[in-house]
């Protein structure tokens, strides 16, 4: 069975740095893997995902992904995070029995002005 | 257009009622599911349905039942509620392998 976990539930950072969200999974062939955020009260918002090729991936907000299958990491990144950027963030992974996503822990960023 | 939709938004209920919370997307696509997200924010997969394949994650409590009239529509009854019920559902959709896309979520309160 597939497992995700994210080492990090709370990180905060200052606007205008740079940031990095840890995601390490757990699965058995090659995996799909996907950043979803959620803002307080909202559902989840895709940020981007990894399906095949190549392995850094750009998403939306100015958000990116590198996957690191020696290390078996997706881990997500900003260069400079803005304030409206604090919510949850959600790495998961896909399974190709019924295609369900199996979530990490999720992080919680908060941004300082 | 909202491209998944779930009502009601919230549901505040007594232990040991009967609910239902209903889904609707439209994209178009063949699969959809329900999630269960705890105080925690810790999100588990509930249920897959694609094409009336119902796929279901063995841990969900047979009192938790996914009814799907059409492709569209993933509706979930819940049976004699519990306390530990309580949580927000999400649901879900997408075309197989590809990303999925949720809707904003039903809280469920337990009292």
């Amino acid at each position: 069975a597939q497992s995700v976990t994210q080492p990090d539930i709370h990180i905060t950072v200052s606007e205008g740095a740079s940031l990095e969200l840890r995601c390490n999974y757990s699965y058995g062939a090659t995996p799909y893997l996907f950043w979803y955020v959620q803002s307080p009260g909202q559902g989840l918002q895709l940020l981007l995902k990894y399906f095949s090729g190549d392995t850094l991936v750009q998403g939306i907000k100015g958000f990116e992904a590198e996957f690191k299958r020696s290390q078996s990491s997706f881990n997500l990144r900003k260069p400079s995070v803005h304030w409206s950027d604090a919510a949850e963030y959600f790495c998961a992974v896909g399974a190709d029995a019924g295609n369900m996503l199996t979530f990490g822990g999720g992080t919680r960023l908060m941004v300082k002005p | 257009d909202t491209a998944v939709s779930q009502t009601p938004k919230y549901l505040v209920t007594q232990m040991g009622n009967d609910k239902s919370i209903k889904c609707e997307q439209n994209l178009g696509h063949d699969t959809m599911y329900w999630y269960k997200q705890d105080s925690k924010k810790f999100l588990k997969i509930m249920f897959s349905y694609n094409n009336k394949e119902l796929i279901i994650n063995e841990t969900v409590p047979n009192r938790f039942s996914p009814k799907s009239p059409d492709k569209a529509h993933l509706n979930l009854h819940i049976n004699s509620l519990e306390l530990g019920d309580s949580a927000v559902y999400f649901c879900a959709s997408s075309q197989v392998r590809h990303e999925q896309f949720f809707g904003p979520g039903t809280r469920l309160t337990v009292l």
